[in-house]
């Protein structure tokens, strides 16, 4: 159980364009997803909060018209970086959380995409 | 906010040593505390968490201790094997705004040579 998808597993895209991300919580609701930036060797930097049926909520410093979130069921999530920039290339990974076993805390991750804007 | 600090951030052990990752937390209101383990390029996958009511936990062969009046918690491995060598991530939760959420350590690599 607590299986999470994303796709696309990696994607190239060039500069000016938009592309979008989805994450999909297989086997349970997931009333929240949550939404990461890796950069190599680096930690997990979170970069937005999803609730199902609302907007996300943003950390600190990430630009909310380039990174749009949007959660429209349980099941899913999507990331869009519009305009993407090289500098926006990284590996974004989503994670779900949802109620299992009484609780509400463990984040499940999804497989990560790795973005590349040439 | 909350702050995670982990140490060290390279370990490298003997298969058959155990392995200690140390964590640090600065808010006192955080009350789950995970430990993901990802492997190059791949997912991080939760491995043991434990809750501020408890003082450990353990899963066979890993187990966490939490110390809340330091606001420190740790990761054990015992007798450890060649593909337990990943990066280990420890966090803290933190309630913001409203809104449940983790924190994370940078990551401390873990090699496990034969």
């Amino acid at each position: 159980g607590a299986v999470v998808s994303q796709h696309p597993s990696w994607v190239i895209c060039k500069s000016g364009t938009s592309v979008k991300i989805e994450c999909r919580s297989l086997d349970f609701q997931a009333t929240t997803m949550f939404w990461y930036r890796q950069f190599p060797k680096q930690s997990l930097m979170l970069m937005a909060t999803s609730n199902e049926g609302s907007k996300a909520t943003y950390e600190q410093g990430v630009e909310k018209d380039k990174f749009l979130i949007n959660h429209a069921s349980l099941t899913l999530s999507t990331l869009t970086v519009t305009s993407a920039h090289p500098e926006d290339s990284s590996f974004y990974i989503c994670s779900a959380r949802g109620p299992r076993g009484g609780t509400s805390y463990e984040q499940y991750f999804g497989p990560g995409t790795r973005l590349t804007v040439t | 906010g909350e702050n995670v600090e982990q140490h060290p951030s390279t370990l490298s052990v003997q298969e058959g040593d155990s392995a200690v990752i140390k964590c640090t937390y600065s808010d006192s209101a955080s009350n789950y505390f995970p430990w993901y383990k990802q492997e190059l390029g791949k997912r991080p996958q939760l491995i043991i968490d434990i809750r501020s009511n408890v003082g450990e936990k353990k899963d066979q062969r890993i187990a966490v201790t939490l110390n809340k009046t330091a606001k420190h918690f740790s990761l054990h491995i015992t007798e450890t094997q060649p593909e337990d060598s990943a990066v280990y991530f420890c966090a803290a939760s933190l309630i913001q705004g409203g809104s449940e959420k983790l924190v994370f350590g940078k990551g401390t690599k873990l090699t496990v040579n034969p």
